[in-house]
């Protein structure tokens, strides 16, 4: 299995707020990936890197920033938590196994980090 | 506007049979189209890649189809068994070549015994 992890695993917060999940990776991997998958809209994509302080925003990209100071962490941070940003947040890495500028395309999943905002 | 569609309700079908899955989208030009497989409570697994220059690829008892013309991909399962039951996802790159991957709402498949 790719070296992804993902937390915290579970948080329960209250609107208004700030919340950061973290996701790391041990594969050297280029990009890195947020989803949130929500019952009815499948995973729809919040934010990318296509490299160490290099994003782009997804679908669903408000209210969400991220940064990546590193090639193996890639935070997501929610400024001020919404009820509506309840959701299961799954991180996800791709790349070539070298580190290098090509990509086999293929994505590996993190277990998932499910936020509960009250 | 931009789309990617698939069956949102859920296919049964009896075990052996060949399962048919199909993924549209509206306003992309990818590159590349994956298929993923989705337990509950757990992230996707990754199934097979196509890219726009192919027509076909078969993995096992596996085999997806893309047809650029038509903006569609099936996914086919043959030989179905009650363990392949599970959520199944097709994801295309935004932009091409950009691996920036967005997912459609995914296809529930339930092989009967």
């Amino acid at each position: 299995d790719a070296g992804i992890t993902q937390s915290p695993r579970h948080k329960v917060t209250e609107t208004g707020t700030p919340v950061t999940l973290r996701c790391h990776q041990t594969e050297n991997h280029r990009y890195m990936y947020w989803y949130r998958q929500d019952p009815g809209h499948g995973l729809r994509l919040i934010h990318y890197s296509y490299g160490v302080k290099d994003t782009d925003k997804g679908e669903v990209s408000d209210g969400y920033s991220v940064s990546r100071s590193k090639t193996e962490d890639f935070l997501l941070t929610l400024e001020s938590a919404t009820s509506s940003q309840t959701s299961v947040y799954f991180c996800a890495i791709s790349g070539s196994p070298s580190g290098g500028p090509t990509n086999t395309g293929e994505l590996f999943f993190g277990e998932g980090s499910r936020l509960t905002v009250l | 506007s931009q789309k990617i569609e698939q069956n949102s309700e859920a296919l049964n079908i009896q075990e052996g049979k060949t399962a048919t899955l199909t993924c549209n989208y509206t306003n992309y030009s990818p590159a590349y189209l994956q298929w993923y497989r989705q337990d509950p409570g757990r992230g996707p697994v990754f199934l097979l890649l196509i890219r726009e220059n192919e027509k076909e690829k078969r993995k096992e008892r596996l085999k997806v189809t893309f047809d650029t013309t038509l903006k569609q991909s099936l996914f086919h399962i043959t030989a179905s068994q009650p363990a392949d039951s599970a959520t199944y996802l097709c994801a295309l790159d935004a932009s091409s070549g950009t691996y920036k991957y967005i997912f459609g709402t995914g296809t529930r498949l339930k092989v009967l015994a």
